[in-house]
């Protein structure tokens, strides 16, 4: 079983919709989650951090968390084109000292104009 | 504020010869982790620094990946000799404080090329 699952995609939505976006993990140490963006060729960018259980929002953006679960999620609501992308999900947790991220290989999103 | 920058960008070199890739983090960070994506595969931890010191160096795939942190500021990892599986994108990334799970920043990249 592999420590952080994402459906890899392509997922397509068309514009305005809402793109719906799924993560688990298999660590139940695991205590910070994110969710990050990344346009091809280009870094890693962070869209939302969540520690807690439930939801939480950002402009467009909103992260749930179901500890109990082990399930992660990710909306975007009125999805723009330039949301097309893969987004990451990792998860970190300490260890040695250090909170390393455990990435999934990532969703990629196509929002249709 | 400058974000985190690696160089090369890109990096192409036969089996078995050296490479040397640099990271320097975003200014006044003490951690410093590095990353890898190899084709078709997650992005996996490597190794992280706290100011000069390794703090886990427990994703260094072999003894052929050396890395550095002196002074604490840049980092360099060296691939000697490279072999063909060490291809892939190594990311950089940096966080400010030390014992908290803080926003990582990461860095465009370095694509290694192992012919």
């Amino acid at each position: 079983q592999k420590e952080v699952e994402q459906n890899s995609g392509p997922l397509s939505v068309p514009e305005g919709a809402i793109a719906s976006l799924n993560c688990t993990y298999s660590d139940r140490v695991s205590q910070s989650f994110f969710w990050y963006r990344q346009y091809s060729g280009k870094s890693p960018e962070l869209i939302m951090s969540i520690y807690s259980n439930g939801d939480k929002e950002d402009g467009r953006f909103t992260a749930q968390l179901n500890k109990a679960s082990q399930y992660v999620s990710l909306l975007i609501r009125d999805s723009q084109p330039s949301d097309s992308a893969t987004y990451l999900c990792a998860v970190s947790r300490p260890g040695a000292g250090s909170y390393q991220l455990t990435f999934g290989k990532g969703t990629k999103l196509s929002v249709i104009p | 504020e400058a974000g985190v920058t690696q160089f090369p960008s890109h990096s192409v070199i036969e089996k078995g010869q050296t490479v040397t890739l640099r990271c320097d983090p975003i200014s006044g960070h003490d951690n410093l982790y590095w990353y890898r994506r190899v084709m078709g595969k997650e992005i996996k931890f490597l190794l992280h620094f706290v100011k000069e010191s390794k703090q886990d160096e427990s994703g260094m795939p072999n003894n052929r990946f050396l890395a550095e942190r002196t002074g604490g500021t840049y980092s360099t990892l060296k691939v000697q000799p490279a072999e063909l599986e060490d291809s892939g994108v190594y990311f950089c990334a940096s966080s400010q404080r030390t014992g908290v799970p803080e926003t990582q920043y990461f860095g465009p990249g370095t694509r290694l090329l192992v012919l």
